[in-house]
């Protein structure tokens, strides 16, 4: 696709279960970032990905959280045993490289209920 | 700690220049300037960035200071569209390596108003 794409759009889990957020990043981008915002917060970083590079996890806020990238292209961010407090949007983004200009999806709204 | 200070909000009359000011007096020498921007609801959106000398596009023009310590992002006739929070960040731009992470701080909310 042209853009960067993240599925689902929405998302509402009970507690306590495991979710999974999909991110398709642009053809040949070999950055990736996750990130998560709460209502009226800023951007969180979570993780974020480069080429063959070892993924800089320092911003994975629980031991609940992972995130994988297969093939260097999709990413998939996993919840496990979500609590309330991780709702919030989740946002992807992709870049040519580590200094090229980043490209963000429109995110998947997590509801923790 | 936040490598840059940006006032955390602002207003521009819209038609008007909006200058928004950004502090980052420890960068390195191999650290750029950039600017995203994040209009309501949306994913954040690149504006521009720069190492040392001005640069300018169709969106906006940066301005960064001989000793590099802090820069202005100047929108030069601000549109009600144009009413978003404005981040400066400072990163590595080389390529490979883990370095050049895209940290987001608080920004500056800038209302324009008509």
């Amino acid at each position: 696709g042209a853009g960067v794409s993240q599925s689902p759009s929405n998302k509402v889990t009970e507690k306590g279960k495991d979710v999974e957020l999909r991110c398709d990043p642009i053809s040949g981008h070999t950055a990736l970032y996750w990130y998560r915002q709460s209502l009226g917060q800023g951007l969180e970083f979570l993780i974020y990905f480069q080429g063959n590079s070892a993924p800089d996890k320092s911003g994975l806020p629980s031991d609940r959280f992972s995130a994988e990238r297969t093939g260097g292209s999709v990413s998939t961010l996993t919840i496990q045993r979500t609590q309330q407090e991780d709702s919030a949007v989740y946002l992807c983004a992709s870049s040519l490289g580590q200094g090229a200009e980043a490209f963000f999806g429109q995110g998947t709204r997590l509801t923790v209920v | 700690d936040a490598k840059t200070t940006q006032p955390p909000s602002m207003d521009c009359a819209e038609g008007r220049a909006a200058n928004l000011p950004c502090n980052h007096s420890t960068i390195s020498g191999n650290e750029y300037v950039y600017w995203y921007r994040q209009i309501h609801s949306q994913g954040p959106q690149y504006i521009i960035h720069g190492l040392k000398n001005n640069e300018t596009n169709e969106m906006a023009s940066l301005i960064i200071t001989e000793d590099r310590k802090s820069s202005t992002l100047i929108l030069p006739h601000a549109t009600l569209r144009d009413t978003a929070v404005y981040y400066c960040i400072v990163r590595v731009a080389n390529y490979g390596g883990s370095q050049g992470n895209l940290i987001f701080g608080k920004g500056t909310k800038l209302s324009v108003k008509p």
